[in-house]
């Protein structure tokens, strides 16, 4: 089955960039999109598409894929960007997540 | 406003049964394809299963495949899932997600969700 490996962990300080990735078999060829998690909420949609923000998402996020690298880039980091965030795509019509990144704000 | 509502979740003992509801409003619910996902405690996210539009075609992950049953109702706006043979393992919070789709391209992902579901399975 096709698997997607994220970093446990990724620490920035505020006002850095951050860099999140997603590897996977010639995961440039599949589209990817990123989920940020908050503590005790639920999954929002950052970026589709490997890199289109959805309405309300600050120009901040941006994302690339190409090869068997996906990365979420959060560029001027704020301390309210401190979540987990989960790479997803689509394998043979099942849908398949990153095991998920920690971003901490230090 | 879209909004997607989960309800039923609860303990139940290894071995039994329990039945998942989302209802959905603030969209046209028909054209939609629909998805539940699940997050087991302190760990990631996990696929479990998708239903076309018309419910005409359903995909389940691999560990729930034969235990578990998605399906809709689109007169009440409403997702389900029939969940049998339930394991220690499958101890979660369950997501109902919408599937946005460009049809263009292929792409495919999940928004928004629901607040969760939890579902825990212990004797």
């Amino acid at each position: 089955s096709y698997e997607l490996t994220q970093p446990p962990s990724v620490s920035v300080s505020p006002g850095q960039t951050a860099s999140i990735t997603c590897s996977g078999d010639k995961l440039g060829d599949k589209y990817v999109c990123w989920y940020q998690q908050r503590p005790g909420q639920s999954p929002v949609v950052v970026l589709y598409e490997d890199n289109k923000r959805p309405s309300g998402i600050p120009e901040r996020f941006s994302g690339s894929n190409s090869g068997n690298t996906a990365t979420l880039t959060i560029s001027g980091t704020q301390a309210m960007d401190e979540a987990d965030y989960y790479c997803q795509t689509w394998d043979s019509g099942t849908a398949v997540f990153g095991g998920g990144t920690k971003l901490t704000v230090l | 406003e879209v909004r997607l509502v989960e309800s039923g979740g609860g303990l139940v003992q290894p071995g039994g049964s329990l039945r998942l509801s989302c209802a959905a409003s603030g969209f046209i619910y028909r054209s939609f394809w629909m998805t539940w996902v699940r997050q087991a405690p302190g760990k990631g996210l996990e696929w479990v299963a998708s239903i076309k539009g018309d419910g005409s075609e359903k995909y389940y992950g691999d560990s729930v495949k034969g235990r578990f049953t998605i399906s809709r109702d689109n007169a009440k706006n409403s997702l389900y899932l029939q969940m049998n043979s339930l394991r220690v393992e499958d101890t979660a919070v369950f997501y109902c997600t919408r599937d946005r789709m460009v049809y263009a391209t292929g792409d495919r992902w999940f928004d928004p969700w629901g607040q969760g579901s939890p579902v825990t399975v212990s004797s």
